[in-house]
């Protein structure tokens, strides 16, 4: 089975513009979950979405939003791009809540950098 | 609140020696437990995980982890590191229910010393 991919791998914008950022989860998984990473505040938890429901939520600014499709697949966006937003966005998969396996699996992750 | 503690940031271990990384974690009801590898520039690897059960868990790579439930720990221990276990080691606790999600520890860092 293919892992969960990410595109773009890299990106770099400027201030004040918007962002997409895709994942794709392994196949028959249902959730999606988006985490940041940065060096000074580690990882968290941005949102989770299952079959194209937002289930949870994170504490960051309403900037940062997502969806899933019927398929899946999900992208999140950032608009108004500030300094701080510069991280490692990484999605997860996994089968689901109520499925009895909440493992996740994470793909490579999509690095952005805003200048 | 929910929390997940590795109280070392760093851990510089020869090559060959065995390895203990330590993760304490509160949470009111028995938690799912997770131990993932993160390279540089990479995303995370699951290494191992606990449900329930046998609380001596096996994972990959030679890694396993002891769930100790009077002590809230979920240590990962390997018996002899290799140069290519170099790498950031995250401990998560996922939270169930309506708030589905991990809650991360800080990580922490591994060094092997030739």
């Amino acid at each position: 089975k293919a892992g969960v991919t990410q595109t773009p791998r890299y990106l770099i914008k400027t201030r004040g513009q918007q962002v997409t950022l895709s994942c794709s989860p392994i196949s028959g998984h249902r959730s999606v979950s988006w985490y940041q990473q940065t060096p000074g505040q580690g990882l968290q938890f941005l949102f989770e979405y299952f079959s194209e429901t937002q289930r949870n939520k994170g504490n960051f600014p309403g900037r940062f939003s997502g969806r899933q499709f019927s398929n899946s697949r999900s992208e999140m966006n950032v608009s108004t791009l500030e300094l701080g937003d510069s991280a490692l966005y990484l999605c997860a998969s996994s089968l689901g809540f109520g499925t009895g396996s909440e493992t996740q699996y994470f793909g490579p992750g999509t690095r952005l950098l805003v200048l | 609140a929910q929390s997940v503690t590795q109280p070392d940031i760093h851990i510089t271990v020869s090559e060959g020696a065995s390895l203990e990384l330590r993760c304490n974690y509160s949470y009111g009801a028995t938690p799912y437990l997770f131990w993932y590898v993160q390279s540089p520039g990479q995303g995370l690897q699951l290494l191992l995980k606990y449900f329930s059960g046998d609380t001596l868990v096996q994972g990959i790579k030679g890694f396993e982890a002891e769930f100790k439930r009077s002590q809230s720990s979920f240590n990962l221990r390997k018996p002899s590191v290799h140069w290519s276990d170099a790498a950031e080691y995250f401990c998560a606790v996922a939270l169930g229910g309506s708030n589905y999600q991990l809650i991360w520890g800080a990580g922490t860092k591994l060094i092997i010393k030739p």
